[in-house]
Formats: structure tokens, C-alpha cells, sequence
């Protein structure tokens, strides 16, 4: 069962121009939704992340909206720039009995910014 | 600070072999989690290690094992490999074993033939 869906699987934007990247989950008990960022051989790196109790999140280019009602949540890449081509992953998690944490990736966008 | 280091960089098994991983966390880290990432996929969690236990399993086989040791580092075993293993093995390193937010390594990718 795929508890995070993300779409689209790839992107292409023009230099300046704008980056969405949606995500829906089903599981209402996840409490904290991050975006990463994952540049080929590299491992993911937390890009920005939110929590269900506010609806938008904004750090530098990068803006997280968060609809808890509809259980959908995006990000926003502003005047997107070729160095942010890279594979971008929503995820979701909760901590679990036992106190361990674990995170629910989506299947990932493929962002290419072209100049 | 030192980062989450991982080894080796590359493997090639054979299907029915055994193959050990290992991870090193990021300084003041005392959880170290692994993730399996197939070819165009997102992480998939295997496990999550806190004070040298098993704290937490997604849904892997028992063949799947780890451990953790007193200075944090971590390994991953996987016992009678199967093609399908072929993946990105990630660790990541958080402080704390319900803290959210994760570092990872650059991963060690696995191929089995």
C-alpha cells in the first residue's frame, strides 16, 4: 500500500519560471511532512518540512502548502535556478510505539531546469 | 562536524551470498536507520537502531539484519541474497530515536547477479 502518492514523476522548467511538486497521503496520523533533495550519487538531504497545524511553510525559494483536509501537501520552487535540477521526495512520518521513527517516501520527481 | 560516511561505495554479489554494510553517523547522532532505495524509487525503511537495539522494523525479511555498537556506527546484514536486493542501501542518522529529522549518507550500491 502506497501511503504517500507524489506527482508529476519528471518536470521540466524553465530557468525563473515555477517548480510544483504535489504529494497526497492517506495515512491522518502522519505529523510532520518534509521535502527532500536528492542530487545523483548522493543520499536525500532535507531540503524543508512542515507540520500538520499550519498551512504554509516558506524558507528562502522553497514554499510548502499544506491542505489537511484535503491530506495533499506541495512545494513550490521559485524563480527555479539549473542547480536546482535534482530528484525531489515528499515524505511523511509519525512517531510510532516504542518511540521509533519512520519515514514514508514518495516515489520521488525528477526536476530538470533548463536555462 | 563530520557527516554520515558510508562503506563501500560500490559492491557486486552473487545471488546466495552474504554481503555486510556499514555506517558511520553523523557526530552528536545516537540513531542510526537504514533504507533500501530501488532504481527509481523512493526509500523504502528497513529498520532503526537506538542504543544498540532494534527499535523499530518496516517490511523486510529476517534475513535483513543489523546492528549498532557503542560509538553509534552502524552495520547492515543481508544473508542469502537474492536479485531483487539490487538497490541504493541509504543509512541515516538523527538525533535521537524519535527525532524526525534524518541525515543521510551518500549509500552503498548493491548489485547482485
Amino acid at each position: 500500500q502506497q501511503q504517500v502518492k507524489q506527482s508529476p514523476q519528471s518536470l521540466i522548467v524553465q530557468k525563473g519560471g515555477i517548480s510544483i511538486i504535489n504529494c497526497a497521503y492517506e495515512n491522518t496520523a502522519f505529523d510532520y511532512f518534509p521535502w527532500y533533495q536528492q542530487f545523483p550519487g548522493k543520499g536525500p538531504a532535507l531540503l524543508i518540512a512542515i507540520r500538520p497545524d499550519v498551512s504554509e511553510k516558506k524558507e528562502g525559494r522553497f514554499t510548502i502548502s499544506f491542505n489537511k483536509s484535503a491530506k495533499q501537501f506541495s512545494l513550490h520552487i521559485m524563480d527555479s535556478q539549473p542547480g536546482d535540477s535534482a530528484t525531489y521526495f515528499c515524505a511523511a512520518s509519525r512517531a510510532r510505539s516504542g518511540g521509533y521513527q519512520k519515514v514514508t517516501f514518495g516515489t520521488g520527481t525528477k526536476l530538470q531546469v533548463i536555462p | 562536524e563530520t557527516g554520515v560516511t558510508q562503506s563501500p561505495t560500490h559492491l557486486i554479489k552473487t545471488r546466495g551470498q552474504q554481503v555486510t554494510l556499514r555506517c558511520s553517523s553523523q557526530s552528536g547522532h545516537n540513531t542510526v536507520s537504514w533504507y533500501q532505495q530501488a532504481l527509481g524509487q523512493g526509500p523504502q525503511f528497513i529498520f532503526q537502531y537506538y542504543r544498540e537495539e532494534e527499535n523499530g522494523r518496516g517490511n523486510f525479511p529476517p534475513r535483513f539484519s543489523g546492528l549498532q555498537f557503542p560509538n553509534y556506527s552502524s552495520e547492515l546484514n543481508v544473508n542469502a541474497l537474492e536479485l531483487d536486493d539490487s538497490a541504493l542501501y541509504l543509512c541515516a542518522s538523527s538525533e535521537g530515536a524519535s527525532n524526525e529529522k534524518l541525515f543521510f549518507g551518500s549509500g552503498t550500491q548493491l548489485s547482485v547477479l
